[in-house]
């Protein structure tokens, strides 16, 4: 079953920590999306890679970066994790030159900053 | 830009109830998606629309590209089909970015 597969269900960070939250998918695809879901806001996104190395920036990437080493592994990393980033954060992948291809999500990461 | 609006926002229904949710997009589209969100986080993809109809066991859904409109139907509701609810419209913007743009999702909940 083709999966993606975020590292932690439930985090808590204390403010100004360093946090990195992982997601491996296993289906070679090379589009790779981190999303934040808050209530009333819906998903939005915060950057996007469509190849080793290759990262764009989605539509709230303040205070965050990444990293996409490898094709399998997109890495969403806090600088200095705010209360304001406690949020469920979702990867997902999808495959690219294929728009008719759907998507697959990965179970989430919530993620309390205190 | 693109915003993608969903209608109701929140849903109540005894099982068995025929159950529709809708979406509207402002702007052309490659495809529409809708996406099933159990609580506990973890998103699953139901349908990837880009015309007509689709039907996967109880779920159909639907899409008007004239009227930039897509409505999932549930038939026979279950308490199990309880979630959220949520479509996305993509926009082939070239190249390898096929980003979504989000509706804010239907909680669906269905009493037994």
């Amino acid at each position: 079953d083709v999966k993606v597969t975020q590292s932690s269900r439930y985090l808590v960070k204390r403010t100004g920590e360093k946090v990195f939250l992982e997601c491996v998918q296993d289906m070679d695809h090379e589009n790779m999306f981190w999303y934040r879901q808050d209530p009333g806001l819906g998903l939005r996104l915060i950057y996007f890679s469509y190849d080793v190395k290759m990262k764009e920036k989605g539509d709230i990437p303040e205070g965050y970066s990444v990293s996409r080493e490898k094709k399998e592994r997109f890495s969403l990393i806090l600088e200095s994790a705010s209360t304001n980033q406690t949020s469920m954060y979702l990867c997902a992948s999808s495959v690219r030159g294929q728009p008719n291809y759907g998507y697959t999500f990965g179970s989430g990461t919530r993620l309390t900053v205190v | 830009k693109n915003e993608v609006e969903q209608s109701p926002q929140n849903l109540t229904a005894q099982e068995g109830e025929f159950i529709t949710i809708n979406c509207s997009y402002s702007v052309g589209i490659s495809a529409l998606h809708w996406l099933q969100q159990h609580p506990g986080g973890g998103i699953v993809s139901l349908f990837m629309l880009s015309s007509g109809k689709k039907k996967h066991g109880r779920l159909i859904a639907t899409i008007n590209i004239q009227e930039k409109h897509s409505s999932l139907h549930i038939t026979a509701s279950h308490p199990r089909d309880s979630a959220v609810y949520i479509c996305a419209s993509r926009i082939n913007s070239g190249g390898s970015n096929y980003k979504l743009t989000f509706g804010k999702g239907t909680l669906l909940t269905v009493n037994p």
